[in-house]
Parts: C-alpha cells; structure tokens; sequence
C-alpha cells in the first residue's frame, strides 16, 4: 500500500540553521507529492508540492525535490527563523483513481529558538 | 475570500453519544475531504465528496458517516462514540478533483469524548 516515512521530532534549531527534513514513501507509479505545514491553533497550509520526478517545489524559502531513485521528498530551509516554528507534514496522493486522498506522514515539530 | 469554515470548533460528548461536525467549504470548490488527526495515529483520511457524492473512503468503522449538500456543504457524523473517538477533525476543500490539486484546510473540530 502507500506510506509516508518521515523524521521523527522535535527538531529545535536555532535561527539561521540549516534545516532538513527526510521523507520517503512507498508508493505504485508516479504520486504527487507535498509538504503541508500546520501551526499553532491552525489547520493545514499546503508548503510545496511536486508532481513528477525530478520536479522541484519550492515556496518561502523552503525546497523539496521528487527522487524517484530514492524515493523521497527531503524538506530543506537554508536558513530557518523563528516563525519556521510548526508542525510539517511529507504527503502523497496516490497517482490513480482521480482522489483527492492524501497519505500523510506523522509530522515533525521544529522549534526554531532565538 | 473566506476559507474552510469548520463548526463547532471544540465540543465535549460522552460515550455513547453521537456528534454532527460541519464543514463549509471554500466559495465554489466543489470537492470536501475529512481527515481525522491523532497524536497517535496522526492524519488519516475519512472520506471525499464530489458534487454530493462519495468517491472515497477511509479505514473507518461504520459509526463514522457523511455527506454533501448541493451547497457543497458536508457534514460528518459519528455515532456511539468511543474514547478512542477524541481527535482533531479536518475538512479540506478543493476546487476540482484529482490527485494533485491543493487541499485548503479548515482549523478543525475538537472533540473529546469523556
């Protein structure tokens, strides 16, 4: 079936830290996949996302590429702040059947500290 | 432009109760989508509706139920609560259908079953 394998947390960084998180998956064919982020209080914001291999996502500085060989879709920031601080989700969406299914991983909490 | 509007945002029942949770999509998308979020299990898909109908569904017991209104309008419902029920709902809205389109989420219903 499909899965979603990220980087268990927290992560704290401190500002201007270089940050990766790893996602891999299991999948059949071609999914689409995305980065969501979840802060505080707030449901899910869509981050980034790539649909085919060797598509790269990128938006507010942050930047995933889609690894067919790897199968994966690490998330990386050069250099995070303090409003970096949330919860991030790696998702695929299955790449048959037309459904807006999204498999998620379990998300990792970063903490940026001043 | 208003976002996904989820009610209520908190709500406390007890065992055995049953609980109608609301979902007002985006103005125009026409596909809703419900998640459940869990510290345990995190986010796992419960259902789709598209233009009032089904076209997917989670690993869910029975007692979890929807549906969509010709508004696009979804309601969820889950009957003989269990403990195991306490969870962050989700609903998320989009435009089309289809595998790779953004999910907008709303900030979810809390419920905790005592």
């Amino acid at each position: 079936g499909n899965s979603v394998t990220q980087m268990e947390g927290p992560v704290t960084l401190s500002e201007e830290a270089f940050l990766t998180i790893n996602c891999t998956y299991t999948a059949t064919g071609y999914p689409s996949l995305f980065w969501y982020v979840q802060y505080p209080g707030e449901g899910l914001q869509l981050l980034l996302k790539a649909t085919k291999a060797d598509d790269k996502g990128s938006n507010k500085g942050f930047e995933a590429t889609y690894r067919k060989e790897t199968t994966s879709f690490h998330l990386e920031k050069g250099s995070v702040q303090v409003s970096d601080s949330a919860v991030y989700f790696c998702a695929l969406s299955p790449a048959q059947g037309g459904s807006e299914k999204l498999v998620f991983g379990k998300g990792t909490k970063l903490t940026v500290n001043p | 432009k208003a976002g996904v509007t989820q009610t209520p945002r908190y709500l406390i029942k007890t065992r055995g109760q049953q609980v109608t949770l609301s979902c007002s999509p985006i103005s125009g998308h026409r596909s809703v989508s419900w998640y459940q979020q869990t510290p345990g299990q995190g986010l796992q898909f419960l259902f789709e509706y598209f233009s009032e109908t089904q076209r997917n569904k989670g690993n869910f017991p029975g007692r979890f139920s929807g549906r969509q209104f010709s508004n696009s309008r979804s309601e969820m419902n889950v009957s003989t609560l269990e403990l195991g029920d306490s969870a962050l709902y989700l609903c998320a809205s989009s435009f089309l259908a289809g595998p790779a389109r953004e999910l907008f989420f709303g900030e979810g219903s809390r419920l905790t079953v005592l």
